[in-house]
């Protein structure tokens, strides 16, 4: 079936730092891939997607690009901010069942 | 549109009490999820639906879970009896057309004592 593998968390990094977060996806066809945000007390929102092999999601300086060659979509940025403490979750629809099936989440928390 | 509106926000209960959480997606939405979320288990989906149609409920864990949505405007979660370890962060979540993202509300959690 269709799964989803992020790295272990926690991360955490200082300010500036370089951040990458690692995903990769079990699926049949060519899923539409997702990465979402979680802030503390807070649902789920909607940081970045992409819907085809190659295309590169980016959203307030994160960035991921879907891989068909290696199945994954890693999101990374540049230089992080103490605000991007938060949980990420990496995230696949089931194109038949048309659900999301998402990983299990990363912490990530930024030191000043 | 306001967005999925899930509530109450906050809920404590006591063992053996019915607890009801309710959600209403945004509007034309034709996929409704709801989720679980704890710190031992992560985010959970517990049952969806398709055009006020329940779906796929194996994620429903016991019979004292239940889930309607009587319009597409509208859906509740209900625990009867509650216990303890069903607390937690339960999400409610819509979607409409192919392959598209889901959009969350803000939860509900719930505290059972």
């Amino acid at each position: 079936g269709n799964s989803v593998t992020q790295m272990e968390g926690p991360v955490t990094l200082s300010e500036e730092a370089f951040l990458t977060i690692n995903c990769t996806y079990t699926a049949t066809g060519y899923p539409s891939l997702f990465w979402y945000v979680q802030y503390p007390g807070e649902g789920l929102q909607l940081l970045l997607k992409a819907t085809k092999a190659d295309d590169k999601g980016s959203n307030k300086g994160f960035e991921a690009t879907y891989r068909k060659e290696t199945t994954s979509f890693h999101l990374e940025k540049g230089s992080v901010q103490v605000s991007d403490s938060a949980v990420y979750f990496c995230a696949l629809i089931d194109q038949g069942a048309q659900k999301l099936v998402f990983g299990q989440g990363t912490r990530l928390t930024i030191n000043p | 549109d306001a967005g999925v509106i899930q509530s109450p926000r906050h809920e404590v209960t006591e063992m053996g009490q019915e607890v009801t959480l309710r959600c209403k997606p945004i509007s034309g939405h034709d996929y409704l999820f709801w989720y679980r979320q704890t710190m031992m288990r992560g985010l959970e989906l517990l049952i969806y639906f398709n055009n006020n149609v329940p779906i796929d409920d194996s994620g429903m864990p016991e019979d004292r879970f239940s889930a309607k949505m009587p319009n597409a405007s509208f859906s509740t979660l209900k625990i009867q009896p509650s216990e303890p370890r069903d607390s937690a962060v339960y999400f409610c979540a819509s979607r409409t057309g192919l392959n598209t993202e889901a959009f969350f509300g803000q939860g509900t959690r719930l505290t059972v004592v």
